[in-house]
This record gives C-alpha cells, structure tokens and sequence, in this order.
C-alpha cells in the first residue's frame, strides 16, 4: 500500500514569492492534516479536512496561507507572499476518520531566502 | 488545554544497552498518548498508544512505555538499543484520540557502536 506522497521534498524560496505545496493522502483515507515543523520542535497542526471540508483551520495563518482539498482526496497548501519566518517543513497526513491513526508523508522541506 | 515535555533533547546510547525517552505530560481530562519516531527524510510512524486500557503499552521494534497518572509521566524504554534506533522521538498528547495530536519538542536519540 502506497503511503502518504508529497512533493517537492525541497523548496527554496525568496521572500515575497508565492510557494504550493502537494500532498495525496494514502486511498481511502477521508481526514487530511496539513502540519508545520520548525527545527528543532514537533509538528503543530495548521488545517484539518474531513472529506473535502476544512474542520478545524483555527491555526492557520489566513493572511497569508490557503489550503483546499479538491474531490476530498488530494490537497495543496498554499502560502502567497512567503516570509523568511516560514522556512519548515510542511507534513501532511492522513487517516481513515479523525478518530483513528495518522500516516504522515516525509513532508516538505521549505527555505525562504 | 493539553501538553507534554520532553525532559531530554538528546539522548545518546550504546548498542546493546538500555534506552530511557522521557516525557511528563500535562492534561485536564484522561489523556491518549503516543510516541512517534521520525527518521531522516522519512515521515512520523506512530510507535506505540496509551488509550486508558492496560497501563503498560508494547510497541513496536521492542519499545514499550508505562502510564504513570500519579507522575504524569508516559515514559518510552527499549530494554537494548540497535543501530537502527538512532532518530528523533516525539511524545504525544491528546485529549480527542487522534484528532488533535500536541506534540513534545522531541529527543534525539543517537546510538554508538
């Protein structure tokens, strides 16, 4: 079985420039988390979906972030114009329902130059 | 609200020889908790689970934590460290299951020959 795929693995950015991220969650699975891992710290959830709609998006930066799961299978997130604060790695996850185990994909690395 | 600390940020082993990740959590309500271990370039895979059944829980590749309410604590032993447990380890905290996982900073364990 296929597990969770992102791409890119890695991405390196200026300033002010617009940058997307791909995630497809392993078949089957309708919860989709989208996270955010600074160095030297764990992942904090940025944007849960169920199916096709976003349930829990309260630490999602809105200004500047934007996250949609089209067909309730794949996702992409979004930041449009990146800040030098935002050089992390992106996770994505994916589970069965919200109630059972996350697989999480081996993430995005993004630097903001 | 919930979280969890990670009393270590490394942890540093030889082969053969006993491994103890500590963690301390802190919750208003019965918490789950988990461990999760996360290799280089490669995603989160969930080690093992506390969901308020047996108060010592085995999980895979030989690792194993025990529930301790009276000290708050959700500890992670292996009885002998291999090569191929050198990576970075997160305790996990949930008051939902899994639907809203708090991770811990993590320990990174490195293990010598």
């Amino acid at each position: 079985e296929a597990g969770v795929v992102q791409s890119p693995r890695y991405k390196i950015i200026e300033k002010k420039q617009p940058v997307a991220f791909w995630c497809n969650p392993i078949s089957g699975h309708n919860t989709l988390y989208w996270y955010r891992q600074n160095l030297g710290q764990g992942p904090e959830l940025l944007i849960r979906y169920e199916n096709e709609e976003a349930v829990d998006d309260s630490q999602l930066p809105k200004d500047r972030f934007s996250a949609e799961r089209l067909k309730g299978v794949d996702s992409t997130l979004k930041i449009q114009p990146a800040e030098l604060g935002d050089s992390a790695v992106y996770l994505c996850a994916s589970s069965l329902e919200w109630v059972h185990e996350q697989y999480f994909g081996p993430g995005t690395r993004l630097t903001v130059t | 609200a919930q979280s969890v600390t990670q009393l270590d940020s490394h942890v540093s082993v030889s082969e053969g020889t006993p491994v103890l990740l500590r963690c301390n959590y802190s919750s208003s309500y019965s918490p789950s908790l988990f461990w999760y271990v996360q290799h280089p370039n490669k995603g989160l895979q969930l080690l093992l689970k506390y969901t308020s059944a047996a108060t010592l829980v085995k999980g895979i590749n030989g690792f194993e934590a025990e529930f301790k309410k009276s000290e708050t604590s959700f500890h992670l032993t292996k009885p002998s460290a291999h090569m191929s447990d050198a990576a970075e380890y997160f305790c996990v905290v949930s008051n939902t299951g899994f639907q809203k996982l708090v991770f811990g900073t993590g320990t990174r364990l490195l293990v010598s020959p």
